[in-house]
């Protein structure tokens, strides 16, 4: 079936640029995204790229698409420490989201 | 007010007992899914339902069951707890997948423990 991977923890300094990878199997999906979960809340979408683009930016994010490589990966820009969650990579396939692990970003002083 | 609940938001439960987990939204979304969360592991889709009057199994069903009493209203059963199951669920909710986004919106989670 179809898979997405990404790394469990990313350590950055506050102040840094994050950048979280992800690895998707299915090269038909239309819309890969970002989800971001705070401690002891739900998910909420960060961000999201159609397939036929290769970057956007909105503010601090930076999302980039690899289409050949089947590479996803989302910068954050100035890393604070409200930025700690777990970021979740998810690609649209077949009628249904298929999930990533998530990164835990943890933020250094 | 929030566009989906979830009720409870937490739970202890004794293996063997039936319990309902409740999720309601007000988005007007015909879709509507359930997943657990678990550590590592990320979200994992137990059943979704693109309207009332259809229910389709996820990745991990085997163990629960579920109900779509209307358009706003998704309930989740697990007929007899057992330990392993214990782990955050998630109710979501979306609007047309393949339109302009597939969005999924989340619940506050449920956390469920079964001693």
């Amino acid at each position: 079936g179809e898979d997405v991977e990404q790394s469990l923890f990313l350590s950055v300094r506050e102040g840094d640029s994050s950048v979280i990878n992800c690895t998707y199997t299915d090269s038909s999906s239309t819309y890969l995204y970002w989800y971001k979960q705070e401690p002891g809340a739900g998910l909420q979408l960060l961000t999201y790229i159609f397939s036929n683009m290769d970057m956007k930016q909105d503010q601090r994010l930076t999302v980039l698409l690899n289409k050949k490589d089947k590479h996803l990966s989302l910068r954050i820009a100035d890393t604070q420490t409200g930025d700690s969650a777990i970021y979740f990579c998810a690609e649209a396939s077949n009628y249904q989201l298929i999930w990533g692990a998530g990164t835990k970003l943890i933020i250094k002083p | 007010d929030a566009d989906v609940t979830q009720t409870p938001r937490n739970r202890i439960t004794k293996t063997g007992k039936r319990i309902m987990l409740e999720c309601s939204q007000t988005k007007g979304h015909d879709r509507m899914y359930w997943y657990r969360q678990d550590p590592g592991l990320g979200l994992r889709l137990i059943y979704y339902s693109f309207d009332v009057k259809d229910i389709n199994k996820g990745e991990i069903s085997d163990g629960y069951s579920v109900s779509r009493q209307a358009q706003a209203k998704f309930s989740l059963s697990l007929e007899s707890a057992i330990p392993n199951q214990t782990a955050l669920y998630f109710c979501a909710t979306s609007d047309q997948l393949g339109t302009d986004t597939d969005t999924q919106y989340f619940g506050p989670g449920t956390r469920l423990t079964v001693l």
